[in-house]
Parts: structure tokens; C-alpha cells; sequence
């Protein structure tokens, strides 16, 4: 059973809009949620993280917004760049509880239009 | 700056043949992983180690060994290459609990 979805395997914006992708999850231990962002031939780099106890982080065009009640997290673009076209993964883990391990989904393609 | 260098970018081996994929990381992290990345799959871990000489498996260790000798270096090794073994391999380093730094990734065929 996947511990984390990603139900949108594909997502196109035009330049300037905003882009939502969008997570779920299933285990009520995660406490702590990163997002990778992973071009072609390259390894993935963090992008932004959010921990429990809060319902929203932003850094620059980036925002995370957590619903722990939904079990749902949302990575925000504004406004989205052509540089951002990358395959975007949504990676939980429980901080207290694990010796670091992350769970992936299987990742979500954006695709910035100029 | 956190580096994380893989031996190749681009791997080609013939089946049956032994293939060692080398990590090396320069931040003195404890934990270091091993994933593979197919496509519509995402990123599936096969093994990592959180000290020297210490190693667990992931979700798919099938075919695969690893060895953490020294702290700064793991290396996965498969021991009689196959076909559904081509892939993009990924190895990443963290601190305890931390963020996990990835390398550039070793493209591996297996003909």
C-alpha cells in the first residue's frame, strides 16, 4: 500500500500562473514533510519542508500548506517560472521515530509554458 | 556546501556481470541511502546505512548489496547484473533525521 500518493503524475501552467501540486498520506506518524524538486539526469534537491506543528511555510515563490486532518499537503508555485519545469516529489517522514528514512511519492511533472 | 559525488554518470554493463556503484560524501553525515528511479515508480529505496558497517534494507534490497567501510563512503554493489536492474541510481547522505543531501545520479544499463 502506498504511504504517500501523488495522484497527478502530470501538471502544465502557463508562465506566471501558480502551480498547485498536491500530496496525500495515510500514516499519522509523519511528523515532518519535505519536497524535492529533480531535473533530468540530475539528483533531486530539497526544495522546502514543513513540520506538524504548522500549517503553512513559505520561501519566496514557494509556499507548503499541511491539512494533518486531511492528511494532505499542497506545494504552491507564484509565479510560476519555465525554470521550474521539473518533476516535483513529495517525501514524508516520521521525525521522532525513524533514524531518518523518507518516504517518496512517485512524483508529480510540471510543466512551465512560456 | 554539502557535495555528494557518484563514480559515473553513465554505466553500461553486459548481464551476469558484477557492477559496483561508488558514494562519497564530504559532510560527515551518518546516514546514507541508495534509491533507484524508474519512470511512474518515483524513488524506491533499496538499502541505507546510519554508521560505519551498518546497513538496512529498504523496500526492494533484491539483487542488491552494500558496503559502508568508512564513514564518507557506500558503495552498492550487484552481484550478477540483469536487465530489470537498468536504472537511474541515486545515492543521498544526511544527518541523523536531516535533510537528505542526493548526488548527480549513475545511469545504469544493463545489456
Amino acid at each position: 500500500d502506498q504511504q504517500v500518493k501523488q495522484n497527478s503524475p502530470s501538471l502544465s501552467v502557463q508562465e506566471g500562473r501558480i502551480s498547485i501540486l498536491n500530496c496525500d498520506y495515510t500514516n499519522s506518524m509523519f511528523d515532518y514533510f519535505l519536497w524535492y524538486k529533480k531535473y533530468p539526469a540530475e539528483g533531486p534537491t530539497f526544495l522546502i519542508s514543513i513540520s506538524s506543528i504548522k500549517d503553512k511555510n513559505e520561501d519566496g515563490r514557494f509556499t507548503v500548506f499541511l491539512n494533518k486532518s486531511a492528511k494532505h499537503l499542497s506545494l504552491h508555485i507564484v509565479p510560476s517560472q519555465p525554470g521550474d519545469s521539473a518533476v516535483y516529489f513529495c517525501a514524508p517522514m516520521n521525525y521522532g521515530g525513524s533514524q531518518g528514512n523518507l518516504i517518496f511519492g512517485k512524483g508529480t511533472k510540471l510543466s512551465v509554458k512560456p | 556546501d554539502v557535495k555528494v559525488t557518484q563514480s559515473s554518470r553513465y554505466l553500461v554493463k553486459r548481464t551476469g556481470e558484477k557492477v559496483f556503484l561508488e558514494c562519497v560524501q564530504d559532510m560527515d553525515h551518518e546516514n546514507m541511502f541508495w534509491y533507484r528511479q524508474d519512470p511512474g515508480l518515483g524513488l524506491r529505496l533499496i538499502y541505507f546505512s546510519y554508521d560505519v558497517k551498518m546497513k538496512e534494507k529498504g523496500d526492494i534490497p533484491e539483487g542488491y548489496s552494500v558496503s559502508r567501510e568508512k564513514k564518507e563512503r557506500f558503495s552498492l554493489i550487484l552481484e550478477s547484473a540483469s536487465t530489470n536492474q537498468t536504472s537511474m541510481y541515486l545515492c543521498a547522505s544526511s544527518t541523523r533525521q536531516g535533510i537528505q543531501f542526493f548526488g548527480p545520479g549513475t545511469r545504469l544499463t544493463v545489456l
